[in-house]
């Protein structure tokens, strides 16, 4: 399977507990997105890499919520003392450098689902 | 506040039923405009998308949406639903500039056989 995948699929967490979340991309694709989606609503953008470079990032974000991509491949977002108002399906999308075929096309994940409890 | 607006929440149709969707968005300038499709248990796919041309763009499963700058709409249309259309739908824009996807809240489609 060549698409986008997520790791874990689903995680509980208790309130306060802190988790990460995993997202590898496409390969071939430099840009990597990470959006939040609550039941009910549309996926809400929360920051984009360009290859290691992280370029924008929402105010929903908040300090509490980090995201790396250390060597412009896989990346991680990692959200500490979660709280109940985090359970969401946390989103990964991949879109293909600027020039080429779909390069503004972004391709999901099957995003992770938290549970905090 | 810029937005994606979708209009219809919840859609019940009868199959062979014809199927349109609204969506407004409120950016100026040029926007790429995308429908993205998630049947039940399934992730996000993308339907169709819009960024020059032709404003009438043809996706996949014969969905097809048009492009109407003067109303800032791009309405999804299928002219005959099936079953297996059963599905959330999302209306998503990339405004001027800006990577990031701004999508609407959605509408939940219910085909009836």
């Amino acid at each position: 399977d060549t698409g986008v995948s997520q790791d874990p699929r689903h995680k509980i967490t208790k309130r306060g507990q802190n988790v990460t979340f995993r997202c590898d991309p496409i390969s071939e694709h430099n840009r990597l997105y990470w959006y939040r989606q609550t039941l009910g609503q549309g996926p809400e953008f929360l920051t984009y890499f360009q290859n290691e470079a992280q370029l924008e990032k929402s105010r929903l974000l908040s300090d509490r919520f980090s995201a790396e991509r250390p060597k412009g491949s896989f990346s991680t977002l990692e959200i500490q003392r979660t709280e109940q108002g985090d359970s969401a399906m946390y989103l990964c999308a991949s879109s293909s450098p600027p020039g080429q075929r779909q390069a503004d096309t972004q391709y999901f994940g099957p995003g992770t689902r938290l549970t905090v409890l | 506040a810029q937005s994606v607006s979708q209009h219809n929440h919840h859609v019940i149709l009868s199959e062979a039923a014809s199927l349109e969707l609204g969506c407004n968005y409120s950016y100026g300038g040029t926007v790429n405009l995308f429908w993205y499709v998630q049947y039940p248990g399934q992730h996000l796919q993308l339907l169709l998308k819009y960024f020059s041309g032709d404003p009438l763009v043809k996706g996949i499963k014969g969905f097809e949406a048009e492009f109407i700058k003067s109303k800032f709409s791009f309405n999804l249309r299928k002219p005959s639903v099936q079953w297996s259309d059963t599905a959330e739908y999302f209306c998503a824009v990339n405004a001027p500039g800006r990577r990031a996807l701004t999508f609407g809240s959605g509408t939940r489609l219910q085909v009836q056989p």
